[in-house]
């Protein structure tokens, strides 16, 4: 595999249940970021990783837990999730960390939905 | 805090024809992007922009970036239908934080 993967690309939950969201990188990047999508919003940043180091979480619900066990892997952990968290959500890469100064590559994103 | 805005958000045009999509971001920055969304696809990157000046271009696309205006467009010369997508510009944004701040984007729908 190349570039940036994401699964599942396709997710329907409960309110109740827990999910989790994985995204890979083979571009030998450092930082990993995880975005939100959704139809009425601009694109919305919600963590970064720099060398497995939390260095952003953008208010993000707690309901919503990240975890990067290293520089390729990026997980969401979801768990009691709101109908209003049904969205696109968007892995990305760059190879430099601090101040996001390199182009990003994006994941193809896993569509969430929450019933 | 670093705002984007990019308009228009919405553009029907004809093949052939030219047109400028625009990019303003209210606080100083040196680093732009431009990003391409398809329908049900993921973000491509298609320019980026490092100082005051800047011009980028690839095929029909054009980007430029003027840091003392605060402004970036992207010009499309004689549409073509597979141009059709979302652009987004994204602004870095310059205080120490790990992060780009995007527009809202802008819908091109080019008609046959």
């Amino acid at each position: 595999e190349t570039g940036v993967t994401q699964t599942p690309r396709h997710l329907v939950m409960g309110m109740t249940n827990k999910k989790s969201l994985k995204c890979e990188q083979h571009l030998g990047h450092n930082a990993m970021y995880w975005y939100k999508q959704s139809a009425k919003k601009p694109l919305e940043l919600m963590f970064v990783y720099n060398f497995k180091e939390q260095t952003e979480n953008n208010s993000v619900p707690s309901r919503f837990s990240p975890e990067c066990p290293n520089s390729s892997h990026l997980f969401l952990h979801l768990h009691t999730l709101q109908p209003e968290d049904s969205a696109l959500y968007l892995c990305a890469s760059s190879q430099r960390p601090g101040r996001g100064t390199d182009t990003q590559y994006f994941g193809p994103g896993t569509r969430l939905t929450v019933l | 805090e670093l705002k984007v805005e990019q308009n228009p958000l919405f553009l029907s045009m004809q093949e052939g024809k030219n047109y400028t999509i625009y990019c303003n971001y209210s606080t100083t920055s040196d680093r732009l992007y431009w990003y391409r969304q398809d329908p049900g696809k993921s973000l491509e990157s298609l320019f980026v922009l490092l100082s005051n000046g800047a011009v980028k271009q690839e095929g029909r696309l054009m980007a430029s970036l003027d840091t003392k205006a605060r402004l970036s467009t992207l010009h499309i010369t004689a549409a073509v239908h597979d141009l059709s997508a979302t652009y987004f510009c994204a602004v870095d944004s310059f205080a120490g934080q790990d992060k780009i701040i995007f527009g809202k984007g802008t819908r091109l729908h080019i008609l046959p």
